[in-house]
C-alpha cells in the first residue's frame, strides 16, 4: 500500500499527558499537511510543510502543539499537556509539489483518533 | 479567510435516485474545489475535483459543477447505490496549501 499512513490509529490518554503522532506521506510527495477533525465537522487546517520547512501554522495550533518533519519525509505532531478539548481525529495529508499550477490534490491518511480522559 | 458552507447536512434518498449536495464559498481567489467521501472511522477519500477554469466535470455517476460568479459548486451523484452512503465534504483552496472544508453532508441511500 503506497498511501498515507498514520500511527497510532487510536490513542487514549489522561489529561496532562504528552502524546505524539506520526505520519508517513506518499513517497516523493513534497507537501505534508495536518488537520484536526471533531465529531460532525469538516477537517480544520493546522499546519503544513514543504519538504522539511514548516510554512504555515493555524491559530488553532497553540503553543502546546508542535510539528516536525526533520528530513522532509515523515512528520510528527506532538501535543503537550493534553486537555479534554484536544480530543479529535488528527488527519495527515500529502500532495506532490505542483508545477506551475497553484493548486494540487491532497491525499489523506486514515487519521489518529485521540481521546483525552 | 475563506468560508465554505455546505447544504444539506443530511440527505436521504432511495436507491437509484439522484443526490445533490451544494457548497458556497466566500473568497473569489479560491480556484480549486475537491470533494471527499468519508466512511466511518476512515480518512477522507478524494472522489472528484474541479478547477476554476472549467464549469463542469464528470466521472461515471459523479459530476461536479462550478459557478464562479455566484461562488457555488455542487456534487451530483446519479443512480445512487447503498455503498454511496457516507459523509461527503466539499472544500475550497486558493493557493498551494490549506483546504477549507464544509461541515459535511451525511448521505443515506436506502435500498
Amino acid at each position: 500500500d503506497t498511501g498515507v499512513s498514520q500511527n497510532p490509529r487510536h490513542k487514549i490518554t489522561k489529561r496532562g499527558q504528552n502524546v505524539t503522532f506520526r505520519c508517513d506521506p506518499i513517497s516523493e510527495h513534497n507537501r505534508l499537511y495536518w488537520y484536526r477533525q471533531t465529531l460532525g465537522q469538516g477537517p480544520e487546517f493546522l499546519t503544513y510543510f514543504q519538504n522539511e520547512a514548516q510554512l504555515e501554522k493555524s491559530r488553532l495550533l497553540s503553543d502546546r502543539f508542535s510539528a516536525e518533519r526533520p528530513k522532509g519525509s515523515f512528520s510528527t505532531l506532538e501535543i503537550q499537556r493534553t486537555e479534554q478539548g484536544d480530543s479529535a481525529m488528527y488527519l495527515c495529508a500529502s500532495s506532490p509539489l505542483a508545477g506551475r499550477t497553484s493548486y494540487n490534490e491532497q491525499f489523506f491518511g486514515p487519521g489518529t483518533r485521540l481521546t483525552v480522559l | 479567510g475563506e468560508n465554505v458552507e455546505q447544504h444539506p447536512s443530511t440527505l436521504s434518498v432511495q436507491e437509484g435516485d439522484s443526490a445533490v449536495i451544494k457548497c458556497t464559498y466566500s473568497d473569489s481567489a479560491s480556484n480549486y474545489f475537491p470533494w471527499y467521501k468519508q466512511e466511518l472511522g476512515k480518512g477522507p477519500q478524494l472522489i472528484i475535483d474541479i478547477r476554476s477554469n472549467v464549469g463542469e466535470k464528470k466521472d461515471q455517476r459523479i459530476a461536479v459543477t462550478l459557478n464562479k460568479t455566484a461562488k457555488h459548486f455542487s456534487l451530483h451523484i446519479t443512480e445512487t447505490q447503498p455503498e454511496d452512503s457516507a459523509v461527503y465534504f466539499c472544500a475550497a483552496s486558493g493557493n498551494f496549501n490549506k483546504f477549507y472544508f464544509g461541515s459535511g453532508t451525511k448521505l443515506n441511500v436506502k435500498p
